[in-house]
């Protein structure tokens, strides 16, 4: 499968400030990466889906301003969480997107985030 | 109604025998059908992949779908405690990489 990782692994803020979260696609070029949210004992939430070179595709409800994300190359998509506050507080986990819809799709080790 | 739907449980099975988890959905276009196993803090990894009607088996894992029924399950034979974790079904739609998950079963194999 594909291998995928994510930096920081944790980490704790202060509310109002930013985070930024790493998400690198190691052994395969991703046109795409889907950003998902996962809150304590629900399951996983699509945030966006980012394509290399254009502009992010946010799911309703979810604000584009806050959630800043960048797919700058093949092989590296960023989160960033800006302002953020307690209620941000969740893991967040990358997959990258695959060659077509019947492909399998891999996540990211996932980020959790605490903010204080 | 949710576009997938899974028995949050918990379901506690005895080490050794069969866990039964099941997941329906309820797009009639959705075109692929995926179990993830996630255990506690970390993120889901693959279990099973399934696409057509019938029974598709790995190891001690059976998938299986039913289109018509809208129906997909999985069945974990000689159940062992390292299975215990949460489990999650993915669909997604003819032409779209977006996956829906169910809010996945937490499974516990009591020894």
């Amino acid at each position: 499968g594909a291998v995928v990782s994510q930096h920081p692994s944790w980490v704790i803020c202060k509310s109002g400030t930013s985070v930024k979260i790493e998400c690198r696609s190691l052994d395969f070029q991703a046109t795409t990466m889907f950003w998902y949210r996962q809150f304590p004992k629900q399951s996983l939430m699509l945030m966006a889906t980012s394509n290399e070179g254009s502009k992010a595709t946010y799911e309703q409800g979810v604000e584009k301003d806050k959630f800043l994300i960048n797919h700058a190359s093949l092989t590296l998509s960023t989160l960033t969480v800006t302002s953020a506050h307690p209620e941000d507080s969740s893991f967040y986990i990358c997959s990258p997107g695959t060659s077509g819809p019947t492909d399998t799709q891999y996540f990211g080790p996932g980020t959790r985030l605490t903010v204080l | 109604q949710k576009e997938v739907e899974q028995n949050s449980g918990p379901l506690s099975v005895p080490e050794g025998a069969i866990a039964s988890l099941n997941c329906t959905y309820s797009d009639r276009g959705s075109q692929s059908f995926f179990w993830y196993r996630q255990y506690s803090g970390k993120s889901p990894e693959l279990i099973m992949s399934i696409y057509s009607n019938g029974d598709k088996e790995d190891g001690r894992f059976t998938a299986q779908l039913n289109k018509a029924s809208q129906y997909v399950s999985l069945l974990i034979r000689d159940s062992q405690p390292s299975d215990s974790a949460t489990y999650l079904c993915a669909v997604n739609l003819i032409g779209n990489e977006k996956l829906t998950f169910g809010t996945g079963t937490r499974l516990t194999i009591i020894p």
